[in-house]
Formats: structure tokens, C-alpha cells, sequence
């Protein structure tokens, strides 16, 4: 198994630009979710899915945040216009079933560079 | 709410000597789910265990281990003889059991940083 596969690893981008981030969650995982590491705030969950749904998206920053998941083998987290203070590591998790008992998988993440 | 509280933000020690990373949770639940994470350096988060609310007695894995208190909402890991190896980033995290057609969200605390040095 490839495990939780995130895109791009690294990103520098310039203020106001989009920017999209990928994450492919393990096959038969049906729980994906986004997570923002920074120094000040530690792993913070931004939103997950369950079956594709948006479930809980309550700790998406602002509205240059949203989070899309198609179908279930791909979801993107896109930032636009795109701000200095978005820089952090963004994780990508995916868990398998919709209890409580599994661990979630995590990605290599993508670190975000905004100046 | 759930909620996941690491005090120590920073804890550094030496080689060979024992440490205790501490985690308090909040939960409205009786069931739930407690988990400790590894980052290393590398960056990735490496699972390391969990512990549902039912089972108290403590879990030892090689030079870790692991003490559950219900009493207390603490789920304490410790590192018996701590090597440089074991320098990392620990993640707590937490689980509730209210079932929704939903999911279960997983929550975690903010990380202990740990040194250990030669």
C-alpha cells in the first residue's frame, strides 16, 4: 500500500496567488482529513470528510480556504488569494471506516511558503 | 467539545534517562478512543498506539509505555531509558464515540517537543 500520498511536498508561492494542494487517501479509507501544522498553533484540523461529505469544516480559517473531495480517491485544499501567514504544513490523513477506533494515516504533508 | 491539553510544550533530558510527556483530555463521552503520534524529524506522523476508555490497564512496548487514568482524563506516555532516536515531536489525540451517520472527528493536542541529547 502507497499510504496517504500528498502533493505538491513543497510549495513557495507569491501573495495573492492560488494555491491548490492534493492529497490521495488509501484505498477503501472513507475518513479524510485536512490538518494545518504551524509553531503557534500546533496540528490544527481544518475540515474532514466522511464518504466524500464535508463534515465538520468549522476550523477552516477563512473563506480563501475550501476543501473539495470529488470522489474517493482524491481531495484538493485550495487557498485563494493566498496570504504570508498561510505558510505552515498542510497533512493529509485518511482513517478507515467512520468510527472511532481507527487510527488515521498520515501523509508526508506539503509544506506551504507564501511571500 | 472534545479537547486535548499537552502542557509541556518543550522537555529535554539526556541520554538513558526516563521521561513522561503528560496528556488531559476533555470528552462529554464515556467511549471513546486516546492516541499517541510520533513526528520525527523527517516530518511524517508515525502512529504509535490507542487505548479505548474501556481498558485502564496500563500497555508497555519496549522502553514504552503507557498509563491511562480514567480518574484524572490523563493518558501519559513514558520513555524508559530515552535514546537520541527518541527525539520527536508526540501527539496526543483524541476520539469521541457519539455516533453520527457522520464520522468521528479525531482531535489532537499541541505536541510535545522532546530533545533528547547524547
Amino acid at each position: 500500500d502507497a499510504g496517504v500520498i500528498q502533493s505538491p511536498r513543497h510549495e513557495v508561492t507569491e501573495m495573492g496567488q492560488e494555491v491548490t494542494l492534493r492529497c490521495k487517501p488509501i484505498s477503501g479509507h472513507n475518513s479524510l482529513f485536512w490538518y494545518r501544522q504551524t509553531m503557534m498553533r500546533g496540528l490544527e484540523l481544518l475540515i474532514y470528510f466522511n464518504n466524500n461529505v464535508p463534515i465538520d469544516d468549522s476550523g477552516m480559517p477563512e473563506d480563501r480556504f475550501s476543501a473539495k473531495m470529488p470522489n474517493a480517491s482524491f481531495s484538493t485544499l485550495k487557498i485563494q488569494p493566498s496570504e504570508p501567514r498561510d505558510s505552515a504544513v498542510y497533512f493529509c490523513a485518511s482513517r478507515k471506516g467512520q468510527v472511532m477506533n481507527t487510527e488515521a494515516f498520515f501523509g508526508q504533508g506539503t509544506r506551504l511558503t507564501v511571500v | 467539545a472534545q479537547k486535548v491539553t499537552q502542557a509541556q510544550t518543550e522537555i529535554s533530558v539526556v541520554e538513558k534517562e526516563d521521561v513522561t510527556l503528560d496528556c488531559v483530555y476533555e470528552t462529554r463521552d464515556t467511549t471513546y478512543y486516546l492516541f499517541w503520534y510520533k513526528q520525527p524529524p523527517s516530518g511524517e506522523l508515525v502512529f504509535l498506539i490507542r487505548r479505548n476508555s474501556f481498558d485502564e490497564q496500563n500497555e508497555i512496548s519496549g522502553r514504552y509505555s503507557w498509563n491511562f487514568q480514567k480518574s484524572t482524563s490523563s493518558f501519559n506516555f513514558t520513555i524508559t531509558a530515552s535514546q537520541v532516536v527518541d527525539s520527536a515531536v508526540y501527539f496526543c489525540a483524541l476520539s469521541e464515540a457519539e455516533w453520527t451517520e457522520y464520522g468521528n472527528k479525531l482531535v489532537f493536542g499541541a505536541g510535545t517537543i522532546l530533545r533528547v541529547k547524547s
